[in-house]
Parts: structure tokens; C-alpha cells; sequence
């Protein structure tokens, strides 16, 4: 049972480059989450998913597409990446909403040059 | 707007002491809070969550709300050097909003 895990741990992008960030559950959890942490600001929300097939913007979704492939897999995509995106992105799933205790995969370093 | 505050430390206390840690929020509508442990470099994870007045105990940490003062806070009884960590105040707006953590130092 590995819980949430997260790929890549570390990536550095050039401006204007893209990617995606993979997030996988094994929990049979229903909402996913994807949140960015910057230093001396906390975690913020980017973006939900309630459950398969629905998504929804959180607190920063500026810059970021999601996709809710299916229960367990929730990709961010960043089309075309600028150095203010340079963070620690951490995915995480509840089994319930948004008022269910969260757990949290290891997190993505990325820095965009 | 929706906020959490929280005092950013650091906070150091001698082993043994108790920690306290405190939280602040914006919306008198809230109704659900938790606190979450984060050491250096790795993800948060849950400590405790809260959803009524009063004191909540598990173990060594117990979580305080007082929905009137708009306050959250964490007690860490018998300070361990392993509990040295950032903890991270997470209250639900309708979406999760965290403070930016209070850095805590545990000195054997």
C-alpha cells in the first residue's frame, strides 16, 4: 500500500517549456488535490477533484490545466512554465470532500529557470 | 478574504516543556480544523483535526477551539527533539486554506 505517490521528485524547466506531474492513489479515495508550497506562504490549493471525470479550481489555478483520469490518477499540467511556478507541488487525496482529513504524497521540487 | 494566521517562529523550548502553538482564522463560518506536522523537506502529515469547542487530547497533543475568538491551538506535552518540525494550521473555507506554518525546535 504505497498511498500517494508522485512523479518526477525533481525536474528543472526552461521558460515557456512544459510538463506534467503525475499523482497516483491506492487508497480508493474519491477527491484528489493538487497544492503548491512556497517558502514563508503555506500550501495553496491549484486545483480539486471531487471525484472522476470532475475538476475544479482552487486558490492559484492560474497557469495550470488538471485531469482527472480516472479514481486513482490526477495530472497537473503546466503548458507553458514560467519562473514563478518554481515550488514544491504536493498532491493529495481525501476519502470524502474537501472537509476530510487530507494525505499527502512526497511532493515535486520544480524550479523553472 | 480567507485567512490563517500563524505566528511563523521559531519556536524553541527545552525537551520535557510543553509547546504551544496557536492559530488564527478570518471566517466565523468555518467548521472544520486540523493541524499537520511537517518535517523539513517531506509532505505534511495529520497530527489532529477539530471540529468543536473545547480541547481535543491524543496522546501528547491536544488541539484547543474557540470558535467565539476565531483561535485554534496546538499543545505538545513532554517535548520530544522528534518533534522538532514546521506545523501547519489547515482550516476548511469551503476549501482547505493553510497558514504558513510556526517552525518548532525541541532542544535535548
Amino acid at each position: 500500500n504505497a498511498g500517494v505517490t508522485q512523479t518526477p521528485k525533481f525536474q528543472v524547466l526552461k521558460t515557456g517549456q512544459s510538463m506534467t506531474l503525475q499523482c497516483a492513489q491506492d487508497m480508493n479515495h474519491n477527491s484528489m488535490y493538487w497544492y503548491r508550497q512556497d517558502p514563508g506562504m503555506g500550501l495553496r490549493l491549484i486545483y480539486y477533484s471531487a471525484s472522476e471525470g470532475t475538476t475544479d479550481k482552487g486558490e492559484v489555478p492560474n497557469g495550470y490545466n488538471v485531469s482527472r483520469l480516472n479514481k486513482r490518477e490526477f495530472s497537473l499540467r503546466l503548458e507553458s512554465a514560467a519562473p514563478s511556478q518554481t515550488s514544491v507541488y504536493f498532491c493529495a487525496s481525501s476519502f470524502g470532500d474537501l472537509l476530510d482529513t487530507q494525505y499527502f504524497g512526497p511532493g515535486t521540487r520544480l524550479t523553472v529557470l | 478574504q480567507k485567512e490563517v494566521e500563524q505566528n511563523s517562529g521559531p519556536l524553541s523550548v527545552p525537551e520535557g516543556a510543553i509547546a504551544s502553538l496557536n492559530c488564527t482564522y478570518s471566517d466565523r463560518g468555518s467548521q472544520s480544523f486540523f493541524w499537520y506536522r511537517q518535517y523539513s523537506g517531506k509532505s505534511p502529515e495529520l497530527i489532529m483535526s477539530i471540529y468543536s469547542n473545547g480541547d481535543k487530547e491524543d496522546g501528547r497533543f491536544t488541539a484547543q477551539l474557540n470558535k467565539a475568538s476565531q483561535y485554534v491551538s496546538l499543545l505538545i506535552r513532554d517535548s520530544q527533539p522528534s518533534d522538532s518540525a514546521t506545523y501547519l494550521c489547515a482550516v476548511n473555507y469551503g476549501d482547505m486554506r493553510f497558514g504558513a506554518g510556526t517552525r518548532l525546535t525541541v532542544k535535548p
